[in-house]
């Protein structure tokens, strides 16, 4: 089956500092990948849709000037999280579909910890 | 968009079969169903997919009746290890877009 990388897998950062997750399809191309949040014990929240070589859609409440998406090859997207807060702290999953587009498969997800 | 409600929760003995239903009343004729694990602290996995009648893979069935409004996981046989979390998910097959993950079912299986 498809795989999907995420890097990196736990992030421990200071307050007001930039942390950085890259999302990969290994063995597909992915025009389009998505990017998730999840806090304990609820479900996933879809954060943005990112398709190669544009801009990212982000959904309502979610601050672009902070979660900056970047989804600059088939098989590359990241997610920088700026000047991160505590309550920032969360876990991240992205996801990819390739052709056709109608699963989409996960990362192992980025636990990020701002301190 | 297609909104899915399922149990919150579902207890089973190992060895059942357990079925998990999911509606998902306003589904659109471009989108399928799709079935998904999570262990905690892992990203979902994907379990199953389809869009009308019966699919059966190595780990599941699903089953769809004509209308589309609902659909039904069955794992066979579950073991201590699908203790997990279960989200149905209506995802649109021309943009792989799917909003609205839903809560879930947590699966407990005990011994």
């Amino acid at each position: 089956g498809a795989v999907v990388s995420q890097h990196p897998s736990w992030v421990i950062c200071k307050s007001g500092t930039s942390v950085k997750i890259e999302c990969r399809s290994l063995d597909f191309q992915a025009t389009t990948m998505f990017w998730y949040r999840q806090f304990p014990k609820q479900s996933l929240m879809l954060m943005a849709t990112s398709n190669e070589g544009s801009k990212a859609t982000y959904e309502q409440g979610v601050e672009k000037d902070k979660f900056l998406i970047n989804h600059a090859s088939l098989t590359l997207s990241t997610l920088t999280v700026t000047s991160a807060h505590p309550e920032d702290s969360s876990f991240y999953i992205c996801s990819a579909v390739g052709t056709p587009k109608n699963i989409q498969y996960f990362g192992a997800g980025t636990r990020l910890s701002v301190l | 968009l297609a909104k899915t409600t399922q149990p919150i929760s579902m207890d089973s003995y190992e060895g059942q079969e357990v079925n998990i239903t999911c509606s998902h009343n306003n589904i659109a004729t471009n989108d399928y169903i799709t079935w998904y694990q999570q262990f905690p602290s892992q990203g979902p996995r994907f379990i199953i997919q389809g869009y009308k009648t019966k699919v059966t893979n190595e780990v599941a069935s699903l089953f769809i009746p004509a209308d589309r409004k609902s659909s039904t996981l069955s794992l066979p046989r579950v073991s201590l290890s699908d203790t997990a979390v279960y989200y149905c998910l209506v995802v649109n097959s021309n943009s792989g877009y799917a909003l609205n993950f839903g809560k879930g079912t947590s699966l407990l299986v005990t011994p």
